[in-house]
């Protein structure tokens, strides 16, 4: 099957820093990418989709100002936490798909934790 | 509203032991129903799609049921491995706009033990 790679898997970091995560579709062009993130025994909560070329579509009650999400090109899509804080410690998951409707293929997740 | 709800919320067998994790959805309009297993600490890796007009999809152990009539989606595991401990997610594609969309179960948490 098609592979999804995020990095990084782990990441510590200071309150009030800022963080990128990358997902990389690795062997298909994915037009559209997820970004969603889960946090302890919940299922994985729909943050953002990002089209190739475009603006990001995030969910209610997600501030797009600090989660920044460029998708530059049809095999990268980046993550950017701005000013972390505690409460933003979670696990995100990035998934890409080739097509509209097609199988989205997951990363392996980026723990963050902020102290 | 479309939701997706999975029971049990959680599982504990023994293994070599059969199971079967049900997944219920109120998703409209229905495109595919999807199982995923999705390790501790890892994203989901998927088991099985089915549209409407499939009833049934076997992966290896795995083996997913679908009544669209119903809504209801069941996952059997056969002779259970201790790898198989893991978190089982049921996810409905629906439709939203011009793209399809994903709505997520929150999972059966399927610990096997020796």
């Amino acid at each position: 099957g098609a592979v999804v790679s995020q990095h990084p898997s782990r990441v510590i970091c200071k309150s009030g820093t800022s963080v990128k995560i990358e997902c990389r579709s690795l062997d298909f062009q994915a037009t559209t990418m997820f970004w969603y993130r889960q946090f302890p025994k919940q299922s994985l909560m729909l943050m953002a989709t990002s089209n190739e070329g475009s603006k990001a579509t995030y969910e209610q009650g997600v501030e797009k100002d600090k989660f920044l999400i460029n998708h530059a090109s049809l095999t990268l899509s980046t993550l950017t936490v701005t000013s972390a804080h505690p409460e933003d410690s979670s696990f995100y998951i990035c998934s890409a798909r080739p097509g509209w409707n097609t199988e989205a293929f997951f990363g392996q997740g980026t723990r963050l934790t902020v102290v | 509203k479309n939701q997706v709800e999975q029971s049990p919320q959680s599982l504990i067998i023994l293994e070599g032991k059969n199971c079967t994790l049900q997944c219920n959805y109120t998703v409209s309009p229905f495109s595919n129903l999807r199982w995923y297993k999705q390790d501790t600490g890892r994203g989901p890796v998927s088991l099985t799609i089915m549209t409407f007009s499939e009833n049934t999809k076997s992966n290896g152990r795995y083996t997913a049921t679908l009544d669209a009539d119903t809504k209801q989606s069941s996952l059997h595991i056969t002779a259970s491995q201790l790898s198989d401990s893991a978190s089982y997610i049921c996810v409905v594609s629906g439709y939203r706009g011009s793209q399809g969309n994903l709505i997520f179960g929150k999972g059966t948490k399927l610990s096997v033990k020796p």
